[in-house]
């Protein structure tokens, strides 16, 4: 079966402080992608990471990838409030199609 | 570019009546892709298309529910006849080279 698994999947944290999430996955692609999604609304694109020791930044966040450990990782730099949100891992495309992390909702408190 | 477009952005439908959602993908994107959301079981793929064709529909819960791509500018979701435990979110996106997703607003679905 094929699997993507994110870790925390809850995480409240503070305004200023940094934190990491991390993206587990199983399946045969190493594509990976990051999605964002705000409460009521859609999901939306990210990082999308093709190769190993792909790095993208993006304001305070930054998403790397290693194929060879088959992880991802999604690390916030002093988090502020509107990074508040559910940040869902996405591995595969092509043949297996794709594969969603079941999403990690992030609260950021002032 | 408008991006994926769905209507209806909301439904409120009663019990055993036909449900039509429809999405247009983006333009030049070769699959597309039919999502379900709720609370209790997230997010989860109902169908994706490929050049217009159906790929992967392991995902469609049961025979009240069907898909079609009748070309690549359009699709269509039907629910009949719907039930209350259809009420989610419906989402659609497509996809071009990268394999990178774009989703369309969704359309939020109650039944009563």
């Amino acid at each position: 079966e094929l699997k993507v698994e994110q870790n925390p999947l809850f995480l409240s944290m503070q305004e200023g402080k940094n934190y990491t999430i991390y993206c587990n996955y199983s399946t045969t692609s190493d594509r990976l992608y990051w999605y964002r999604q705000d409460p009521g609304k859609s999901l939306e694109s990210l990082f999308v990471l093709l190769s190993n020791g792909a790095v993208k930044q993006e304001g305070r966040l930054m998403a790397s990838l290693d194929t060879k450990a088959r992880l991802s990782t999604l690390h916030i730099t002093a988090a502020v409030h509107d990074l508040s949100a559910t940040y869902f891992c996405v591995s595969g495309g092509g043949a297996d199609g794709l594969t969603f992390g079941k999403g990690t909702h992030l609260i950021i408190q002032p | 570019d408008a991006g994926v477009i769905q209507s209806p952005r909301h439904e409120v439908t009663e019990m055993g009546q036909e449900v039509t959602l429809r999405c247009k993908p983006i333009s030049g994107h070769n699959s597309l892709f039919w999502y379900r959301q709720t609370m209790m079981r997230g997010l989860e793929l109902l169908i994706y298309f490929n050049n217009n064709v159906p790929i992967d529909d392991s995902g469609m819960p049961e025979d009240r529910f069907s898909a079609k791509m009748p070309n690549a500018s359009f699709s269509t979701l039907k629910i009949q006849p719907s039930e209350p435990r259809d009420s989610a979110v419906y989402f659609c996106a497509s996809s071009g080279g990268l394999g990178e997703l774009f989703f369309g607003e969704g359309s939020r679905l109650t039944v009563l």
